[in-house]
């Protein structure tokens, strides 16, 4: 089974639409990332939480919301799509303590909005 | 603010060696990272570097100068499944610890 899991998988949707990225993780880590990965520009940081009530905002976090509903859970929302939202969206793990704080990837969501 | 910087592509030959570079700019440097990721796909972690010197691990070696901003992501004995994107991230202390990401060298292995 995997630790870090994502759903959907592929996503369509239209502009103006709410959607939301669900991420799950089996690995007990305490901190949770979103990112987002546009051909040519690499992975950027969108928010992260390093336990259910903390949240941070990352380089990028305008037009999305984040949601920690368990050390487990973490969710990201587009309230309102637009197509420059359209990429594929990866959420992460780490563990505080670890000597290297590794972060594991789930997936990924590719997005599409219309 | 962060400046990553490594090639965009690189082609080599089955069982040859390729050595990707990685530079960076950072003002609060905690440890380099090397992901390998295929394409459509999750990025998987390769290796780990916060001290100078190399580390290996069976075909893959990193290597780190501080001093110089400075690592490589060395690839030993080229495999076809090793075609795939390789990125740097740095972490910052003065950044709150996040991992900034260059934005990908994407190997291109030839029989």
């Amino acid at each position: 089974d995997a630790d870090v899991t994502q759903t959907p998988r592929n996503r369509i949707t239209k502009t103006g639409k709410r959607i939301m990225l669900e991420c799950s993780q089996t690995k007990g880590h305490d901190r949770m990332y979103w990112y987002r990965q546009d051909p040519g520009l690499g992975l950027r940081l969108i928010y992260y939480s390093f336990d259910v009530k903390d949240i941070n905002k990352g380089e990028i976090s305008d037009g999305y919301s984040v949601s920690r509903q368990a050390q487990a859970k973490f969710s990201l929302s587009l309230e309102s799509a637009i197509p420059n939202q359209t990429a594929l969206y990866f959420c992460a793990t780490s563990e505080t303590g670890t000597s290297a704080e590794t972060q594991y990837f789930g997936p990924g969501t590719r997005l599409l909005v219309l | 603010g962060q400046n990553i910087d490594q090639p965009t592509e690189m082609t080599a030959t089955e069982g040859a060696i390729v050595q990707i570079n990685c530079t960076y700019q950072t003002s609060g440097f905690n440890g380099l990272f090397w992901y390998q990721q295929h394409a459509g796909e999750a990025p998987t972690f390769l290796s780990y570097n916060v001290l100078d010197g190399l580390e290996e691990k069976g075909r893959f070696s990193s290597f780190l100068s501080r001093s110089k901003g400075y690592s490589y992501l060395l690839l030993k004995e080229l495999q076809m499944k090793d075609s795939a994107s390789y990125l740097c991230a740095v972490r910052d202390k003065a950044a709150g610890n996040k991992l900034t990401f260059g934005g990908g060298t994407r190997v291109l292995v030839k029989p």
